[in-house]
């Protein structure tokens, strides 16, 4: 089975200029997820799809981040423009589903995109 | 006071060795917990879930106290390749949808 897929895999880019990363979730997931993760801290969550709609996006700086997942498969996450805080890898992940009962079940996580801003 | 606190390490032990993580959470109302594990420049990878009663797999077993608001792990017998980091996770979700956060991570290395 593919697992989750991202690309680019690297980027560097000034600051205040715009960067915009792509995930493909693992066929049949309905739910996907990108997080942000600044090294040395642990993964945190910058917005939830359910399908093509969000669930969740209260820790994303919406001044400067947007999110899609237009036909409810892969997402684009876009950063625009970037700050010096924004280096960090940007991780995708997607469940099989999300909602009532589904506590556990496994999130996958793609690869990452490793983003510097000089 | 962070949501998840765990102590960074490293924890640096020798081939073999039982070793210990804990970690603790802040919102009482959180509906379940895990344990991840991300190689270094890798990805976070689902270890195990953790439950009330306690639960085993292998060389690792982990433990939840949901009074104390407390969550373990416990490697038994040590190899090179459990070196990583170990981040404790919490789903704080609480209209049906998974929300986890995630510790900072305790990064282990196992020597020879």
């Amino acid at each position: 089975e593919a697992g989750v897929a991202q690309s680019p895999r690297y980027k560097i880019i000034e600051k205040r200029q715009s960067v915009a990363f792509w995930c493909n979730p693992i066929s049949g997931h309905a739910t996907l997820y990108w997080y942000q993760q600044i090294l040395g801290q642990g993964p945190k969550l910058l917005i939830q799809f359910q399908n093509n709609g969000v669930v969740d996006d209260s820790q994303l700086p919406k001044d400067r981040f947007s999110a899609e997942r237009l036909k409810g498969v892969d997402s684009t996450l876009k950063i625009q423009p970037a700050k010096l805080e924004d280096s960090a890898v940007y991780l995708c992940a997607s469940s099989l589903m999300s909602g009532a009962g589904s506590n556990d079940y496994e999130q996958y996580f793609g690869p990452g995109t490793r983003l510097t801003v000089t | 006071r962070k949501e998840v606190e765990q102590d960074p390490g490293p924890f640096n032990v020798p081939e073999g060795a039982t070793v210990a993580f804990n970690c603790t959470y802040s919102n009482s109302a959180s509906q379940s917990f895990f344990w991840y594990r991300q190689d270094c420049r890798k990805e976070p990878k689902l270890l195990m879930s953790v439950y009330s009663s306690g639960n085993e797999d292998g060389r690792f077993t982990a433990q939840l106290n949901r009074a104390s608001q407390y969550i373990s792990l416990l490697i038994r017998d040590s190899k090179l390749s459990d070196s990583a980091t170990y981040l404790c996770v919490v789903n704080i979700g609480n209209t049906g949808f998974q929300k986890l956060v995630f510790g900072t991570g305790t990064r282990l290395l196992v020597s020879p």
